[in-house]
């Protein structure tokens, strides 16, 4: 089972910086890697797919880089909305597997 | 309008089984695979498997077999999951979601099912 890593697991900072949220793989995972951004309460909601394309509706700001086990989501003007909770998913190998979470909290 | 709308949350006891419901909406149902996520509180979320509703095809995690199944009615648009020997260990948020139409990552997603196992 792929083993996907994120760091940190909180980042603190204020509306307007610029954001940028790791996650690594224990082995390769081509670029078959999804971000999604969860809020309390809800559903996970799809960012970024295929490491690098924005889903339907999702702003300009969100952005996604990296290839084989290093990835990279990132915002790059936060807004008020955006501190949530941020997933990489894997779509490489089954079983497709989660990291535990980097949690985007205001400074 | 895409939507899964999924049962209500449930309560049980240790060594019962609970099924939830994944009923779809404004989409062809057989047309894609429903998968089953679920995330225990404060933790990643965690991939249980998947149902072709066409065939009845299924597909689950190793750490669930012989504890999960996954079966559908495609008469009315209804996926079902049913865990068996609930423990402690098992309380969650379920979720059913499918994936989008030009890629293969979960786009829409169920509101969720609170499953709480307590005696």
């Amino acid at each position: 089972e792929i083993v996907l890593t994120q760091s940190p697991a909180t980042l603190s900072l204020s509306p307007g910086e610029r954001a940028a949220l790791s996650c690594r793989a224990s082995q390769s995972v081509s670029s078959y890697l999804a971000w999604y951004q969860q809020k309390p309460g809800q559903a996970p909601r799809l960012l970024i797919y295929d490491t690098s394309n924005r889903a339907t509706g999702i702003p300009a700001r969100f952005s996604g880089s990296g290839s084989g086990t290093d990835f990279t989501l990132t915002i790059s003007s936060l807004e008020p909305e955006d501190f949530a909770v941020y997933y990489c998913q894997q779509r490489s190998n089954w079983p497709y597997t989660f990291g535990q979470g980097t949690k985007l909290e205001i400074k | 309008q895409v939507q899964l709308v999924q049962s209500g949350a449930e309560v049980k006891k240790p060594g019962a089984s609970v099924r939830v419901s994944c009923r779809a909406f404004g989409y062809t149902f057989n047309g894609y695979y429903i998968h089953w996520v679920r995330q225990a509180p404060g933790q990643g979320p965690e991939w249980m498997g998947w149902i072709n509703p066409k065939s009845g095809d299924t597909n689950y995690v190793q750490k669930f077999q012989g504890r999960v199944s996954m079966t559908r009615d495609p008469s009315i648009n209804t996926a079902y999951m049913e865990l068996i020997s609930l423990t402690s260990d098992d309380t969650a948020v379920y979720y059913c979601a499918k994936y989008g139409v030009s890629h293969y990552y979960m786009d829409v997603w169920g509101k969720g099912t609170t499953v709480i196992v307590s005696s």
